[in-house]
């Protein structure tokens, strides 16, 4: 079946510093690939997404590669904001079934 | 502006009770749906509709009920058969069942005391 997994958190940065979210997923066929971003009691927020493979989905100065050879989708940013706390969530669609990770909790202090 | 309500964002209620939560979109999508998030997991789907009249079980659909009277709306009930109804709950809409993207509304805290 069609399944998604994300790193652990929660992670816990200095501002300015690099963020990588691992995300993997198991499907078969060409799913798309998802990161939304949930900030404290509001729902989630597509963050960016990508379609096929190679495609590189960025937003809000976050990127994320589909790679199918190693079947991942890492979340990753240059340099972290104090606003960019909140949780992150991998998903795949594929053929109309939609799954989430379960969730990476970033804190960026500063 | 274009977008998901959901009302309201907290309630409480007692055991035993049904409870109606509300989600309202003017994006003119065809599809919607519900989903529950508990804490540290991952969204898991309750119901789905893909047109007004129509509307599917998902795969936690157990002590819950959807009606889709009318394109905008999609109010989601739980009901007393449901073992374990404290928990976040979240609506989302798509153009269709085929597009890949959903959008979200803020989502409702259900508290039953």
């Amino acid at each position: 079946g069609n399944s998604v997994t994300q790193m652990e958190g929660p992670v816990t940065l200095s501002e300015e510093a690099f963020l990588t979210i691992n995300c993997t997923y198991t499907a078969t066929g060409y799913p798309s690939l998802f990161w939304y971003v949930q900030y404290p009691g509001e729902g989630l927020q597509l963050l960016l997404k990508a379609t096929k493979a190679d495609d590189k989905g960025s937003n809000k100065g976050f990127e994320a590669t589909y790679r199918k050879e190693t079947t991942s989708f890492h979340l990753e940013k240059g340099s972290v904001q104090v606003s960019d706390s909140a949780v992150y969530f991998c998903a795949l669609n594929n053929n109309n079934d939609m799954r989430f990770g379960a969730g990476t909790r970033l804190t960026v202090k500063p | 502006d274009g977008g998901i309500t959901q009302s309201p964002k907290y309630l409480f209620r007692k055991e035993g009770q049904n409870v109606t939560l509300s989600c309202e979109q003017n994006l003119n999508h065809d599809a919607m749906y519900w989903y529950r998030q508990d804490p540290g997991q991952g969204l898991r789907l309750i119901y789905y509709s893909q047109i007004v009249n129509d509307f599917q079980k998902g795969d936690i659909a157990e002590g819950y009920s959807v009606s889709r009277e009318k394109k905008e709306s999609f109010p989601l009930t739980v009901t007393s058969a449901q073992k374990n109804p404290t928990a976040f709950y979240l609506c989302a809409s798509s153009i269709s069942l085929t597009t890949d993207t959903q959008y979200f509304g803020p989502g409702t805290r259900l508290t039953v005391l």
